[in-house]
């Protein structure tokens, strides 16, 4: 089954220390970025991938560390998380970027951090 | 400015009824998505629609490219259509980016 998997779907843990959330896709896709949902402020990009050993910034990228040294892993890190990265984050994928690809962005199923 | 707009931010249905919801945005576009996130949190693709109209079951899309708009259409709405609707366009102005609408919070009432 075609799935974009993150883990894990929740975590509460406490300033400063580092946490990877991690993210894979069995589809291929070169394109996978990682985005935060907060209430009022709707989706927000934070870092995106095209590629293997290539990302870029998105919108909110403070604070996050992302690499990408397989094509279907895309680990989100927050080496000292403070309490403001409480949220809900999404990982994506597709098949290429978006402004190439006619294809739709799968989304995995959301971790939930709280950070105290 | 906002790049991503949509309307209504809060809409209730009795179930059985049609809505209309609509997304503007400020640039031509690559790449345009319709998608529901449902009560679990989960973010469901509905349309990829870049211009043009699409049709699934009771929902359709239009987009309208040269005029800066998509319009997501509900008809017959049931209690399973509740959660919030994003549209999320790949905007000319902004590199590799989806960047999200504010989302459309429906409700539909038995």
């Amino acid at each position: 089954e075609a799935q974009v998997t993150q883990n894990p779907r929740y975590l509460i843990t406490v300033t400063g220390k580092k946490l990877t959330v991690t993210c894979s896709q069995n589809m291929n896709h070169e394109y996978m970025s990682w985005y935060r949902q907060d209430p009022g402020l709707g989706l927000r990009q934070i870092y995106y991938s095209m590629n293997v050993e290539v990302t870029d910034k998105g919108d909110v990228p403070e604070g996050y560390k992302v690499s990408r040294k397989e094509k279907r892993n895309f680990p989100l890190i927050l080496e000292s998380p403070s309490p403001n990265q409480t949220s809900l984050y999404f990982c994506a994928s597709s098949l290429k970027l978006p402004r190439y690809s006619n294809q739709p962005q799968h989304f995995g199923d959301g971790t939930r951090l709280s950070i105290l | 400015g906002i790049q991503v707009e949509q309307s209504p931010p809060d809409l209730i249905l009795q179930e059985g009824a049609n809505s209309t919801l609509r997304c503007n945005f400020s640039d031509s576009v690559n790449n345009l998505q319709w998608f529901h996130q449902n009560p679990w949190g989960q973010l469901i693709n509905l349309f990829y629609i870049p211009s043009g109209t699409k049709q699934n079951g009771r929902l359709s899309a239009t987009t309208v490219a040269t005029e800066r708009y998509s319009l997501l259409y509900i008809s017959s709405s049931q209690t399973t259509d509740s959660g919030v609707y994003f549209c999320a366009v790949q905007l000319n102005n902004a590199g590799n980016m989806l960047t999200f609408g504010g989302g459309t919070r429906l409700m539909v009432k038995p």
